[in-house]
């Protein structure tokens, strides 16, 4: 079945420094992608989303950027901020449903002072 | 604006049980999707409801059932639980039913199956 793999499990960065977070997909007809970030004990909450006839969405200091040839889409984080600390989620849309999303497993996104 | 509110917030069953989680769906949203989040794992999609019928599914076994009111609200019920059952359960509402518009998470229950 579909599925989406993310990397890596843990990402330990320096703060103010960057980091990257990638996805593959399996459904090539996946056709919206969302990032949800999720914090210790608390809700997932979307930070970015891209759709499949957009190559790079930028909001702040996130940016999201999607490979369609090869399946892939990765969230990069400029200036990291102990606040960024979280486990993010990637999510493709199901190919053959309007209404699903696959998850990836998720990143734990530890910014060391 | 009125947020995503589930009840309980944790829950202590025996197998072989039967357990009814609920979900308050935010004001204005008329769907609700449930997931189920297995510690260290990504949410997996249970089902969604849409003005009171149920309008996907995933690949969860029919002991999982719901239902969704007039007031858009939603039950997730789960028979004959197993020790597998135990997760964070999550229900998200939107005001649409369709993927690409963002889902409103609640703050889940958990549920232990001992």
């Amino acid at each position: 079945g579909e599925n989406v793999e993310q990397h890596p499990s843990t990402l330990s960065v320096q703060e103010g420094d960057s980091a990257v977070i990638k996805c593959t997909y399996s459904d090539s007809a996946s056709n919206y992608f969302p990032w949800y970030k999720q914090e210790l004990g608390k809700r997932p909450q979307l930070i970015i989303d891209i759709r499949s006839n957009v190559g790079e969405k930028k909001d702040q200091r996130i940016a999201v950027t999607l490979n369609k040839t090869a399946k892939h889409f990765s969230l990069h984080i400029t200036e990291t901020q102990p606040e960024d600390s979280a486990v993010y989620f990637c999510a493709a849309s199901k190919g053959d449903s309007n209404y699903q999303l696959i998850w990836g497993a998720g990143t734990k996104l530890i910014i060391k002072p | 604006e009125t947020g995503v509110t589930q009840s309980p917030t944790h829950l202590i069953k025996t197998r072989g049980q039967q357990v009814t989680l609920r979900c308050s769906s935010q004001s204005g949203h008329n769907t609700v999707s449930w997931y189920q989040q297995a510690l260290g794992q990504g949410p997996q999609f249970i089902f969604q409801y849409y003005r009171e019928e149920e309008n996907g599914r995933g690949n969860f076994p029919p002991r999982f059932s719901g239902l969704q009111f007039p007031n858009y609200s939603s039950e997730l019920n789960v028979n004959a639980l197993e020790l597998d059952d135990s997760a964070l359960y999550l229900c998200a509402s939107s005001p649409q039913p369709i993927s690409s518009y963002e889902q409103y998470f609640g703050p889940g229950t958990r549920l232990t199956v001992t």
